[in-house]
């Protein structure tokens, strides 16, 4: 089935250590993007790509860095974890990032920080 | 400032009893307005998406409502299987990369 592969499901982690979340899609879709999911504060992005080599900052991008080296890939590292990163993450992608674009979604990776 | 406001946070309805739930948005100017599903330790299911005031779109049971103020996703006849988390975002003209999500209202549906 065509989507968004998104691994590991769930992690826990120690404060300090770094982690990369990964995510690929088979859509061909040009935009990618990662999100946190954080009760009572909705889905936040935290940074985007609308094409291979290219990378921006969203809403909350501290303690986060991502690459994309390819159209299919695109990890986010969290290069010295701490409690506030506790979240779950979403990756999603869409055809374009333009006009009202479609976003379709991965399962989902369940990060814990200790 | 962009904001999306959703209501009810939670809803509880039996089966066959018909309910809407309101998403209220505050933004300069709107591309678009979508309407996701979510169930439980799963990704956000896209149903809809809505530009301009007036216009409708249905699925099954969902029917969904724009105003220049707020959108509603009508459920008619609900079933168990409706039960889900029902999001609401909304992309700005300002910003290409921004979707602005609501909380969401977590519906269960009683057999």
């Amino acid at each position: 089935t065509a989507g968004i592969t998104q691994a590991p499901t769930s992690q826990i982690l120690a404060a300090g250590r770094s982690m990369t979340l990964r995510c690929t899609q088979d859509m061909r879709h040009n935009a990618m993007y990662w999100y946190r999911q954080d009760l009572g504060l909705g889905l936040r992005l935290i940074h985007y790509s609308n094409t291979a080599g290219t990378t921006g900052k969203g809403e909350v991008p501290d303690g986060y860095s991502v690459s994309r080296a390819n159209t299919d890939d695109f990890p986010l590292t969290l290069a010295s974890a701490v409690p506030s990163q506790t979240s779950v993450y979403f990756c999603a992608s869409s055809v374009e990032a333009t006009w009202a674009n479609v976003l379709t979604f991965g399962a989902g990776s369940r990060l814990t920080v200790l | 400032e962009d904001q999306v406001t959703q209501s009810p946070e939670a809803l509880r309805l039996q089966e066959g009893e018909s309910s809407s739930l309101n998403c209220s948005y505050t933004v300069s100017g709107l591309r678009g307005l979508f309407w996701y599903r979510q169930d439980p330790g799963k990704g956000p299911e896209f149903l809809f998406t809505l530009y301009s005031a007036g216009e409708e779109k249905e699925k099954e049971r969902l029917k969904a409502t724009l105003t220049k103020k707020e959108s509603f996703l009508h459920i008619t006849a609900p079933k168990p299987e409706d039960s889900a988390t029902y999001l609401c975002a909304v992309q700005p003209t300002s910003g290409t990369y921004k979707y602005i999500f609501g909380t969401g209202t977590r519906l269960k549906v009683l057999a």
